[in-house]
């Protein structure tokens, strides 16, 4: 199966908070990324994680991090329909420079 | 501070014939990592270049083959082209230094026919 899994589908309210939740599979990950992807465009780093901390928070977004589950999740506060992308979650072992991607989540926004 | 760019935006070619796709890395970058991204998935890792060597390769054909230049841009070349070579091809770049984050260019959205 794949090292990063995904729901494939996310669909929220405007004003609603969005969480977006990926599994992985390799125990020795030390960072984990959230990358956001619009429309005919690249990847851009939203915000990442070291496996030792459980949580992190950047202005809206809250990251998740249940090391004993290997879960991962992005929360969204006060989502807008600006955040209407595909999401994907990624990590990283230590010694390695290649992150693997998941497939992604496609978050719809609606008013 | 100049981002990731790729050139070019989009190609179309003919089945069988050989393309080059082109990124110029972030200024301090010396890791530069390729990825072909199919329709509905995630990026899938191609190979990544540290200083004009080789540093990891994905599942993908020697058909795929890439380089490095001094100033940490680099190419990436697609030999006798298949249909199923047709995706938006994505540049990353980065540093060695924790946390090892990417950034990454907008893309070549190359179409076989």
């Amino acid at each position: 199966g794949e090292d990063v899994e995904q729901s494939l589908f996310l669909s929220v309210r405007e004003g609603d908070s969005s969480v977006i939740n990926c599994t992985y599979t390799d125990s020795s990950s030390t960072y984990l990324y959230w990358y956001k992807q619009e429309p005919g465009a690249g990847l851009q780093l939203l915000t990442y994680i070291f496996s030792n901390m459980d949580m992190k928070q950047d202005q809206r977004l809250t990251v998740l991090l249940n090391k004993k589950d290997k879960h991962l999740s992005l929360r969204i506060a006060d989502t807008q329909t600006g955040d209407s992308a595909i999401y994907f979650c990624a990590e990283s072992t230590g010694g390695s420079y290649i992150p693997t991607f998941g497939r992604g989540t496609s978050l719809i926004v609606h008013p | 501070e100049t981002g990731v760019t790729q050139s070019p935006t989009h190609l179309i070619k003919t089945r069988g014939q050989q393309v080059t796709l082109r990124c110029s890395s972030q200024s301090g970058h010396n890791t530069v990592s390729w990825y072909q991204q199919a329709l509905g998935q995630g990026p899938q890792f191609i190979f990544q270049y540290y200083r004009e060597e080789e540093n990891g390769r994905g599942n993908f054909p020697p058909r795929f083959s890439g380089l490095q230049f001094p100033n940490y841009s680099s190419e990436l070349n697609v030999n006798a082209l298949e249909l199923d070579d047709s995706a938006l091809y994505l540049c990353a770049s980065s540093s060695r230094d924790p946390p090892y984050e990417q950034y990454f260019g907008p893309g070549t959205r190359l179409t076989v026919t």
